[in-house]
């Protein structure tokens, strides 16, 4: 089946530093990649879309020079989150539809611990 | 806007016991359900999925209908094990593959033997 590989699992960075997370989609092309953030016990919430070779889309409310999203490729899109804080402690996890039908596939997620 | 309303958690059980997680949502047209579960620590895996009026999704012994009457598209299970204590969303998409997701809050589920 389609697969998304999200790296790190798990990263811990100093406070105003940089940190990129990486999604892959396998064994799909993935023209589009979902970014999602979530919170400990609560649900996710979409950050953004990205397309590759195109600007990513932004939801409400979230600071996209703060979270800058790259699709450089149909297999790979990537996060960073610069200049981060504590405050920026999260999963983040990305999805991409893998074409034929709704629904998505999820990478592992990424836990980001900002000390 | 479209939404997705699940029953607060958390919801503790018994091995064998039947579960039931209830998921009402509100959507314009006629949208794709789903049911995502969770493990700890992971991220996200389809459970599975409705894509029309009366449509049961089926996987692993769970089993939900897409109830176009009542807008609703509940979770159940009839024999839950201890490997099943996750945390359950339900979500609700358009019908392309390309359509935003909308997540209800999760339903976390512990299960003890």
């Amino acid at each position: 089946g389609a697969v998304v590989s999200q790296h790190p699992s798990r990263v811990i960075c100093k406070s105003g530093t940089s940190v990129k997370i990486e999604c892959r989609s396998l064994d799909f092309q993935a023209t589009t990649m979902f970014w999602y953030r979530q919170f400990p016990k609560q649900s996710l919430m979409l950050m953004a879309t990205s397309n590759e070779g195109s600007k990513a889309t932004y939801e409400q409310g979230v600071e996209k020079d703060k979270f800058l999203i790259n699709h450089a490729s149909l297999t790979l899109s990537t996060l960073t989150v610069t200049s981060a804080h504590p405050e920026d402690s999260s999963f983040y996890i990305c999805s991409a539809p893998p074409g034929g039908s709704p629904g998505y596939t999820f990478g592992s997620g990424t836990r980001l611990t900002v000390v | 806007g479209d939404s997705v309303t699940q029953m607060e958690g958390p919801v503790t059980l018994s091995e064998e016991a039947f579960l039931t997680i209830n998921c009402t949502y509100t959507a314009t047209g006629y949208p794709s359900l789903f049911w995502y579960v969770q493990y700890p620590g992971e991220g996200l895996q389809l459970l599975l999925k409705a894509t029309k009026a009366d449509d049961k999704g089926s996987n692993k012994g769970f089993e939900a209908t897409y109830r176009k009457e009542t807008t609703s598209f509940h979770l159940e299970k009839g024999s839950v094990q201890v490997s099943d204590s996750a945390v359950y969303f339900c979500a609700l998409s358009g019908k392309t593959s390309y359509d935003k997701v909308i997540f209800g809050p999760g339903t976390s589920l512990s299960v003890i033997p």
